[in-house]
C-alpha cells in the first residue's frame, strides 16, 4: 500500500519556468490538498479538492493551478515560477468527514528551489 | 476564520524530561483536533487526535485532551527520548459544515539531548 506518492522529491527551476508537481494516492480518498511549508510559517493551504472534478482555493493560491480529473491524482502546476515559490510542498489526502475518520495522510514532500 | 496557535520553539530538553507543548484554537463549530509530527526529512504523520470535548488522544507515550472550555489541546509526554526530536504541529478541521481543510499551527521544533 503506497499511500500518498509525490514526485519529484527535489527540483530546481529557473524564474519563469513552469512545472507540475505530481501527487497520487491509492486509498480511494475523496479529499486531497496541497500545502507549502516555509520556515516560521507552518503549513499553508494552496488548493484542495473534495472529489473528482471539484477544486477550491486555499490561503495562498496565487501562481498555482490544480485539477482533479480522477480520484487518485491531484497535480499542482506552477505557471511561471518565482523565487517566492521556493518552498517544500506537501500533498495530503483523507476521507471526507461524512461519518468517517478525517485523518490526513501526507506525501514525503517536494523540495522546490526557484533561482 | 479558524486558527491554531501553538507555543513558539525551539524547545530543547534533556532525555527523560517532561514535555508540554501548548496549543489553543479558534473555531466556529465543533472541530476535530490533531497533533502531527514531522521527523527530519519526512512528511507529516498523525501522532494523535480527539474528535469531541473531553476526549483524550494518546500514542507513543504522548497525550492531549480536548478542552472545549479553554479551547486547548496541549501535548504532553512524561519522559522524552532522543528519538522524539522532531517538529510538532497542532491542527484542526471542522466537521459541522462538511469537510474542511486542516488548519495548522506554525509548528514547534523539539530537540532532546542525551
Amino acid at each position: 500500500n503506497a499511500g500518498v506518492t509525490q514526485t519529484p522529491k527535489f527540483q530546481v527551476l529557473k524564474t519563469g519556468q513552469s512545472m507540475t508537481l505530481q501527487c497520487a494516492q491509492d486509498m480511494n480518498h475523496e479529499y486531497m490538498s496541497w500545502y507549502r511549508q516555509d520556515p516560521g510559517m507552518g503549513l499553508r493551504l494552496i488548493h484542495y479538492s473534495v472529489g473528482a472534478g471539484i477544486t477550491d482555493q486555499g490561503e495562498v493560491p496565487n501562481g498555482y493551478n490544480v485539477s482533479r480529473s480522477t480520484t487518485e491524482d491531484f497535480p499542482l502546476r506552477l505557471l511561471s515560477a518565482a523565487p517566492s515559490q521556493t518552498s517544500v510542498y506537501f500533498c495530503a489526502s483523507s476521507y471526507s468527514s461524512r461519518g468517517r475518520d478525517t485523518e490526513a495522510f501526507f506525501g514525503q514532500g517536494t523540495r522546490l528551489t526557484v533561482v | 476564520g479558524d486558527s491554531v496557535t501553538q507555543m513558539e520553539g525551539p524547545v530543547t530538553l534533556s532525555e527523560e524530561a517532561f514535555l508540554t507543548i501548548n496549543c489553543t484554537y479558534t473555531a466556529t463549530g465543533y472541530p476535530s483536533l490533531f497533533w502531527y509530527v514531522q521527523y527530519p526529512g519526512e512528511g507529516l504523520q498523525l501522532l494523535l487526535k480527539a474528535t469531541k470535548a473531553d476526549d483524550k488522544g494518546s500514542n507513543k507515550g504522548f497525550e492531549a485532551t480536548y478542552r472545549k472550555e479553554t479551547t486547548s489541546f496541549h501535548l504532553e509526554k512524561g519522559s522524552v527520548q532522543v528519538s522524539d526530536s522532531a517538529v510538532y504541529f497542532c491542527a484542526l478541521t471542522e466537521r459541522t459544515s462538511g469537510n474542511t481543510p486542516l488548519v495548522f499551527g506554525k509548528g514547534t521544533r523539539l530537540s532532546v539531548i542525551a
